[in-house]
């Protein structure tokens, strides 16, 4: 069973923080790595995607990832109350898999 | 807009009846996916159709049946509705032509509460 792996949280980080939201993976073939972020009451929005090992970066997003530890994180410079939400991790199995499987997620709360 | 959607975006029914949420894609995708979403917000996939075609069938009972007139819309038709059938239905869709990573896209989603 390919499981994916979140503190559920809540974080909770003041304005202007950085926050860090962690994610594991048990499946150790899989190749492609996603953060979506998923508002109350809304759908999830893919804000990250992430290949290969090291960290990738957008904007104020910086999503790292590390094969050998099957760990994939997503850090939020500046945090903003407009970032308050939960956000899920999603893995890829491996390249012509159609199959996405998500972790739980993690609630965001950024405190003004 | 380019996007995904879906209709009705709220659905109100009585246990025991039939109902159908459609989703259409204009994003040129080949992939589309039933995603359920329970009250603790868990995200499952139900099905998945590439190309008209049904790729993934996860253990969903058979009163779900999934239908794909065409690579831009798949619809899902649930009969005999239960009350454990409440949850919000997204859509997604993604493209496996130009990348291997299967980005995936997700509609707006459908609230089915049965009564």
């Amino acid at each position: 069973q390919k499981e994916v792996e979140q503190n559920s949280g809540p974080l909770s980080v003041p304005e202007g923080a950085i926050a860090s939201l962690n994610c594991t993976y048990s499946d150790r073939g899989s190749q492609s790595f996603f953060w979506y972020r998923q508002y109350s009451g809304k759908s999830p929005e893919l804000i990250m995607s992430i290949y290969s090992n090291g960290d990738k970066e957008d904007g104020r997003f910086t999503a790292q990832l590390n094969k050998a530890s099957q760990y994939v994180s997503l850090l939020i410079r500046d945090s903003q109350p407009s970032d308050s939400a939960t956000y899920l991790c999603a893995v890829n199995p491996g390249a012509g898999s159609y199959q996405l499987t998500f972790g739980k997620g993690t609630k965001l709360s950024v405190i003004p | 807009d380019t996007a995904v959607s879906q209709t009705p975006k709220y659905l109100v029914t009585q246990m025991g009846n039939d109902k159908s949420i459609k989703c259409e894609q204009n994003l040129g995708h080949d992939t589309m996916y039933w995603y359920k979403q329970d009250s603790k917000k868990f995200l499952k996939i139900m099905f998945s159709y590439n190309n008209k075609e049904l790729i993934i069938n996860e253990t969903v009972p058979n009163r779900f049946s999934p239908k794909s007139p065409d690579k831009a819309h798949l619809n899902l038709h649930i009969n005999s509705l239960e009350l454990g059938d409440s949850a919000v239905y997204f859509c997604a869709s993604s493209t496996t032509s130009g990348s291997p990573y299967n980005e995936q896209f997700f509609g707006p989603g459908t609230r089915l509460t049965v009564l």
